[in-house]
């Protein structure tokens, strides 16, 4: 198993530009989730989704969209991107919400 | 509001000690608690997963416990090595329909040759 698998591993975008994070796991887990993780912060939950079909906020949704058509999937889409999003993105999975969680490697995002 | 705080924030220790982190919450109404380790630039690995009904679990070196009445967790790792230099983070799983993992920001290990 590759386990959680995320990409891109770094990138840059200029204020105001949009991208997708994607996430992908390949252990059947329902549960999935996105953090990120900033100096000092600790990690916050952004998105969480229960399966397919089911998504719901975090602590900090604000300018995240999530959606969730297969098992398998979790893409987080930065809609407008601001300065504030500068931060490294944890996808996580798990066979429940309340079982074991497993981490992706992450991806480091800037927002000049 | 759960609050997860663990002290030390660093540690720097001589190789073959044995050491204990330690991980505080305000709120005992949890339903596990997990510890990871992060090694500088990756992602987190799971390293033991305490069910609220459980008092401790040990895996290899490892031994974390749980009290949850006193909301106190302990990680204790035996014979310390350099390759266990990390950063090690305390999760919380809340009760009810909180899905949420609240996070401490972690003790930064050092183990010294």
């Amino acid at each position: 198993n590759a386990g959680v698998t995320q990409t891109p591993k770094f990138q840059v975008l200029k204020t105001g530009q949009s991208m997708t994070l994607q996430c992908a796991q390949d252990m059947n887990h329902e549960y999935m989730s996105w953090y990120r993780q900033d100096p000092g912060m600790g990690l916050r939950l952004i998105h969480y989704s229960v399966g397919a079909g089911i998504t719901d906020q975090g602590e900090v949704p604000n300018g995240y969209n999530v959606s969730r058509s297969t098992t398998e999937d979790f893409p987080l889409r930065l809609l407008s991107a601001a300065p504030s999003q500068t931060s490294v993105y944890f996808c996580a999975s798990g066979p429940y919400p309340r079982e074991e969680q497993y981490f992706g490697p992450g991806t480091r995002l800037t927002v000049t | 509001k759960q609050e997860v705080t663990q002290i030390p924030a660093a540690l720097s220790v001589p190789e073959g000690e044995n050491l204990v982190l330690n991980c505080s919450f305000t709120d005992s109404a949890i339903y596990n608690l997990q510890w990871f380790r992060q090694d500088p630039g990756k992602g987190l690995t799971s390293l033991l997963l305490i069910q609220s009904s459980q008092r401790e679990q040990t895996s290899g070196r490892l031994n974390a416990s749980l009290d949850k009445s006193s909301g106190r967790s302990t990680l204790y790792i035996a014979a310390s090595q350099p390759g266990d230099s990390a950063t090690y983070l305390c999760a919380v799983k809340g009760g009810g329909s909180n899905y949420k993992l609240t996070f401490g920001k972690g003790t930064l290990l050092t183990v010294n040759p």
